[in-house]
């Protein structure tokens, strides 16, 4: 069964410094997303692309991020420049048809 | 009101007892909803997609009430395998537009 995979695992960063977070969505899928769970908390939307552009942000998303799907696989999510309440699972999810299917995330952990 | 409101629970339950839960929505507009089940510190999984109609997937029901703005879940012939945290998850947006809506969850472990 084909499934959407991250890179890496486990991050851990000093605040400051930038990150980027990679995704490799289900292949025929055409629809990308961001999702963020700070430990203990909900999961939380982060932003929405779909054919090469951002189609919906949350307020969570402010200038220090930014996606790109550089090539025809990967997707992946920069924070430009960690802060210490960036730390939490990220998880990258793909649609089809109709459900989002979410890979196994990364945890970032920002000191 | 929040966006999804659930029980968190916990709920403890005997294997092979049915066990049910409960959802509510505040933006009338949502298009579309979905059980996920999520492990501890793991992915959030599909469990299942919520039709107006209900539906059913072996021992799982889910139904939805768009006029109450309510959506639940149903176990039945409950497993240890069923221990997880269901979280009740919503799309506010048009299709095509989707910005997943998640309730904080409710935690089930099943007693053996």
């Amino acid at each position: 069964e084909p499934e959407v995979t991250q890179t890496p695992s486990h991050q851990v960063t000093q605040m400051g410094q930038e990150v980027i977070l990679r995704c490799v969505p289900i292949s025929n899928h055409l629809y990308f997303y961001w999702y963020r769970q700070i430990l203990g908390q909900k999961v939380e939307f982060l932003v929405s692309f779909y054919n090469n552009e951002i189609s919906e942000k949350s307020e969570i998303f402010d200038d220090q991020f930014s996606v790109e799907r550089p090539d025809g696989s990967n997707f992946t999510l920069k924070i430009r420049s960690t802060k210490l309440e960036d730390s939490a699972m990220y998880f990258c999810a793909s649609r089809g048809r109709r459900e989002q299917y979410f890979g196994p995330g990364t945890r970032l952990t920002v000191t | 009101r929040k966006e999804v409101e659930q029980d968190p629970g916990p709920f403890n339950v005997p294997e092979g007892a049915t066990v049910a839960f409960n959802c509510t929505y505040s933006n009338s507009a949502s298009q579309s909803f979905f059980w996920y089940r999520q492990d501890c510190r793991k992915e959030p999984k599909l469990l299942m997609s919520v039709y107006s109609s209900g539906n059913e997937d072996g021992r799982f029901t889910a139904q939805l009430n768009r006029a109450s703005q309510y959506i639940s879940l149903l176990i039945r012939d409950s497993k240890l395998s069923d221990s997880a945290t269901y979280l009740c998850v919503v799309n506010p947006g048009n299709f095509g537009n989707e910005k997943l809506t998640f309730g904080t969850g409710t935690r089930l472990t099943i007693i053996p």
